[in-house]
């Protein structure tokens, strides 16, 4: 069945090193992809998204491309800060929204 | 505008109690959802609402779970007889339609279950 693979966690980064959360799914056809991102105490909020192959969705820095060859969709940024400490969700909807298990990423000063 | 919003914030109760959780989507959103999100853990999907039915309530854990949507807009969920395993946070998430569509979430009401 559909399914969200994303990478486990925690990470830990210090601040200004590269970032990458990797993030593969399962599913027919073409999915809509999206990044979540959860702070301490507050509901997931969109970080970006992607709906078709090779698009790149952009927000804050992060990126993340579209690729169907490799079903995949990972989320990077080139230099972390203290504040992007938060859980990041990985998703796609096919007609069902699917979320990966969250991984939680900490940036340390 | 205005996003989705939850009441309350937080509630604390006792075993056994009936809690009723509120949402209220972002207006002109026809679907809506519910999540619950268990400490450290990840969302496990409860309902869903196209108007105010439910063609999908698969994720109900038990019959002490209930949901309802008026109006087309505000939905509450009710958890009666409540359980400590109950305890988590209940999110709600809205959409302009099915499909894949962009799912916007409100802060979230957490639960805790004496």
């Amino acid at each position: 069945g559909d399914s969200v693979t994303q990478m486990e966690g925690p990470v830990t980064l210090s601040e200004e090193a590269f970032l990458t959360i990797n993030c593969t799914y399962t599913a027919t056809g073409y999915p809509s992809l999206f990044w979540y991102v959860q702070y301490p105490g507050e509901g997931l909020q969109l970080l970006l998204k992607a709906t078709k192959a090779d698009d790149k969705g952009s927000n804050k820095g992060f990126e993340a491309t579209y690729r169907k060859e490799t079903t995949s969709f990972h989320l990077e940024k080139g230099s972390v800060q203290v504040s992007d400490s938060a859980v990041y969700f990985c998703a796609f909807n096919n007609n069902d929204m699917r979320f990966g298990a969250g991984t939680r990423l900490t940036v340390k000063p | 505008g205005a996003g989705v919003s939850q009441s309350p914030s937080n509630k604390v109760t006792e075993k056994g109690k009936d809690v009723e959780l509120r949402c209220d989507p972002i207006s002109g959103h026809t679907a809506l959802y519910w999540y619950r999100q268990s400490l450290g853990q990840g969302l496990e999907f409860l309902i869903y609402f196209q108007g105010n039915s439910a063609p999908d309530k698969s994720g109900l854990p038990s019959d002490r779970f209930s949901a309802e949507r008026t109006g087309g807009s505000v939905s509450t969920l009710t958890i009666q007889r409540t359980q400590q395993e109950d305890s988590a946070v209940y999110l709600c998430a809205s959409s302009t339609n099915r499909g894949k569509e962009t799912q916007y979430f409100g802060p979230g009401t957490r639960l805790l279950v004496l």
